[in-house]
């Protein structure tokens, strides 16, 4: 099946600082998004990409679209204790239809020192 | 606004028993998604509904079984539970031509 490679696996970092992570696959993806999770907690969604090259912001966070469309990533400026969390890419896979399963990276645990 | 609703939030259940989760999408949502998310693993897709129909199948057990109603919310039977199906499930929806999907807070079922 499609895989998706989530990095970096785990980052400790000071409040303040910015952060980026980044998902890439062999494969080509038509929907890219990205979630938070808290323990225990289900998914919240952060941002959703539809087109290759798209950047788009939700407050301190932005993420790009890949040219290719294998690729995505995510960065957090100025990150607050709160960002605290495990962050995943999702995507659908190009060919298939809107309402495609999702598949999951592996996750990006975030640690931020205040 | 309308979130995901899934019930019930906790479940114990002792091993060879069933169990049956309930997923309540945001409304005018037509697609449900079910994903398990094992400690430490990122979610994994089991199997989908659109408009009421198996619009794509995953990881799902041949012992696990599930359905999208009339009113578009969907149940999860899980028959013969064995120790390994302790797990967050969780539920998702969307609406077709949309690339959002939003996520339940989960149902956490432990077999003992």
């Amino acid at each position: 099946g499609q895989q998706l490679n989530q990095s970096p696996q785990s980052m400790f970092i000071q409040e303040g600082e910015d952060v980026s992570m980044n998902c890439t696959s062999s494969s080509i993806f038509n929907t890219w998004l990205w979630y938070k999770q808290d323990p225990g907690e289900g998914p919240v969604l952060l941002i959703a990409l539809y087109k290759a090259g798209e950047l788009t912001s939700n407050g301190r966070l932005t993420a790009q679209f890949g040219i290719t469309r294998k690729d995505s990533f995510l960065n957090i400026s100025a990150s607050i204790p709160s960002d605290v969390g495990i962050y995943f890419c999702a995507g659908r896979v190009a060919g298939g239809t809107s309402y495609g399963k999702l598949t999951f990276g592996q996750g990006t645990i975030l640690t931020v020192h205040p | 606004a309308a979130g995901v609703i899934q019930s019930p939030r906790h479940l114990i259940k002792e091993k060879r028993e069933t169990a049956t989760l309930k997923c309540y999408p945001i409304p005018r949502h037509d697609t449900v998604y079910w994903y398990q998310q094992g400690p430490g693993q990122d979610p994994q897709f089991l199997i989908s509904f659109y408009e009421k129909m198996q619009s794509d199948k995953g990881s799902i057990p041949d012992r696990f079984s599930a359905q999208q109603f009339s009113d578009y919310h969907s149940e999860l039977n899980m028959s013969s539970l064995e120790l390994g199906d302790s797990a967050l499930y969780f539920c998702a929806s969307s609406l077709t031509g949309i690339a959002e999907a939003f996520f339940g807070q989960g149902t956490r079922l432990t077999v003992v």
